[in-house]
């Protein structure tokens, strides 16, 4: 069975402080990578994925994430944070093999809070 | 508003009631999923349809949870006999637009905004 784990639950920063979340995965076959954020009072919203190829992706608000396979990691990176980046952000796998291709495996979330 | 579209947002019930949840998907959206989602952690995979058939349920907490998806359109998760241990956000997506030729489509999930649950 696949597992995800972020390692910070809580992270606080500064704006224009750099940000790094991890994320690792435990499977060992092929996966489908990817990171939601659900911002105060809002839904889960797609931040980013990876299917395949370039393990750099770009998401949206200046949001990237890294893929290692031999770390088993894909970890959110962004250089500069906003006030507006306080949220909480979830990674998340599917593995691609039978059924299990179609459910989304979580981890426990890292709320971030950026002070002005 | 084209997005998922769950109902109520938020249901307050008594023990041992039972409790019916309504999720819209996005419109020619043939996959659908429900989630599961307690306070600090991400959320959990319950059940998922294609179409009108519920190819995976294993997931479900137990047998008082049940989903249908009877026409292939909107789905509904019903919790029969509630416990304080069911209070929770629960979670619909979809995903995979019938027809595109982009097979990782399938693999994107949007999200509702939840329904949650609180068992007294």
């Amino acid at each position: 069975a696949q597992s995800v784990s972020q390692h910070n639950h809580h992270v606080i920063l500064s704006e224009a402080a750099s940000l790094e979340l991890g994320c690792n995965y435990s499977y060992g076959g092929t996966v489908n990578l990817f990171w939601y954020v659900q911002y105060p009072g809002q839904h889960l919203q797609l931040l980013l994925k990876y299917f395949s190829g370039d393990p750099l992706v770009k998401g949206i608000k200046g949001f990237e994430a890294e893929f290692i396979k031999s770390k088993f990691s894909f970890n959110l990176r962004k250089p500069s944070v906003q006030w507006s980046d306080t949220a909480e952000y979830f990674c998340a796998v599917n593995a691609l093999i039978n059924n299990a291709g179609n459910m989304l495996t979580f981890g426990g979330g890292t709320r971030l809070m950026v002070k002005p | 508003d084209t997005g998922v579209s769950q109902d109520p947002r938020h249901k307050i019930t008594k023990r041992g009631q039972n409790v019916t949840f309504r999720c819209d998907p996005i419109s020619e959206h043939n996959r659908l999923y429900w989630y599961r989602q307690t306070l600090g952690q991400g959320p959990e995979f319950l059940t998922y349809f294609q179409n009108e058939a519920q190819l995976e349920k294993s997931r479900l907490l137990s047998d008082r949870f049940s989903a249908e998806r009877p026409k292939g359109s909107f789905s509904t998760l019903e919790i029969q006999r509630t416990e304080q241990g069911d209070s929770a956000m629960y979670l619909c997506a979809s995903s995979y637009p019938g027809g595109t030729s982009d097979v990782r489509a399938k693999n994107i999930q949007y999200f509702g905004a939840g329904t949650r649950l609180s068992v007294l």
